[in-house]
Formats: structure tokens, sequence, C-alpha cells
């Protein structure tokens, strides 16, 4: 099976802008969380989404959203970037319980 | 206090000494992940623990429930295994969310 996919792998973006992520998870799984790493706070979650559905969502601004696809194809949106927000982001699927999660190689973002 | 924290911050190793990273939290938790990043970025799920201990090759990893404790040990260490390792946990109030430690750069020389 082919692994978690995310696109685009570098995004330069400037503050104000927006940005849309996107993760395809492995086939047959229907939950893809979200995660934000940087240096300062390491690795913290931002929400998951389980059959089209938000199940649970970290403690982040209303500027991170996201939303699933019936294919389980899941994108994150940030809205008007700030300088904090540059971040390798990572998703992970999973089938659905609470088991192993498969991480995607990340979206490097740098805002300027 | 973070709700996960790991020991030690860094670790320095020579090929073939045995390893031990360790992982301490302060809630109830349904289960506890380790995990492990290569520089690049990418993260592979090494355990999902919810009690007991589990053996994968030359990696170990216990969980102790009561002491909200959890360690992962390599045996014969390798320079491949230079890489960050990182603790998480999915608490019984939080689904599925996971809350993690700040990880642990082991550097193993040749």
């Amino acid at each position: 099976k082919a692994g978690v996919t995310q696109t685009p792998r570098y995004l330069i973006k400037t503050r104000g802008q927006q940005v849309t992520l996107s993760c395809s998870p492995i086939s047959g799984h229907r939950s893809v969380s979200w995660y934000q790493q940087t240096p300062g706070q390491g690795l913290q979650f931002l929400f998951e989404y389980f059959s089209e559905t938000q199940r649970n969502k970290g403690n982040f601004p209303g500027r991170f959203s996201g939303r699933q696809f019936s294919n389980s194809r899941s994108e994150m949106n940030v809205s008007t970037l700030e300088l904090g927000d540059s971040a390798l982001y990572l998703c992970a699927s999973s089938v659905g319980g609470p088991e192993t999660q498969y991480f995607g190689p990340g979206t490097r973002l740098l805002v300027l | 206090k973070n709700e996960v924290e790991q020991s030690p911050q860094n670790l320095t190793a020579q090929e073939g000494e045995f390893i031990t990273i360790n992982c301490s939290y302060s809630v109830g938790i349904s289960a506890l992940h380790w995990l492990q990043q290569h520089p690049g970025g990418g993260i592979v799920s090494l355990f999902m623990l919810s009690s007991g201990k589990k053996k994968h090759g030359r990696l170990i990893a216990t969980i102790n429930i009561q002491e909200k404790h959890s360690s992962l040990h390599i045996t014969a260490s390798h320079p491949r295994d230079s890489a960050v390792y990182i603790c998480a946990v999915r608490s019984e109030t939080s689904g599925s969310r996971l809350t993690f430690g700040e990880g642990t750069q082991l550097t193993v020389n040749p």
C-alpha cells in the first residue's frame, strides 16, 4: 500500500496570506489527524477528522481549520498567516480506532 | 509542568551500547506511543502500549501504568538509530488527541 502523502512538501508565504495543505491517507484509513511541529513548542495536535467529521480539536485559534472529503483525503487551511505559523505540518492516518498512526512526510511552511 | 516529560533531552552513545530513554506522564492514559523522527522530519511509529512490554527487533518498550512511566530501550545500538525519539500519550478523556513529550535526541557514534 502507498503511504501517507502530503502536498506540497515546502511552501513559502507572506504574513496575511492564507494557505491550504493536503493529506492523502493510506487506502482504507478513515481517520486523519493534523499536527504542528515547531522548535519552541514541539509537536502539537491540531485536529482529527473521521468520516468527514471533525472528531477532536486541539488548542489552536480559529484561523486553523480543516476538512475531510468522502475519499478520506483531508485539507487544512490557515488564514491570515503569522510569522509564528512557520512550522512543519504533519498529518497521520489510521483505520479509525485508537491504533497506530502512520505519518506523512510533512509540509514545511515558512511565513515571511 | 508538561503532561509528558522525557529524559534525557540529549543522549550520545557509542555503537553497541544499551540505551534507555524514559517517559513520565501525569494524566490517566488509554495508550502511550513511541515515535522516531529522523532529520528531514519523517516520523515513524515504533510502539503503541497500554500495558506491559513490547519488543521489535532491537527495540523494547515497557510501561508501568501505576507509576505513569514508560521506557524505550535500544540494545546493541547502531549509528542508524540516531534520531529523535518522542513519547506521546492518548489520555483517557481526550479521545484520539495525542500529547507529546519534547523528544530525546539520540546520537550513536561508530
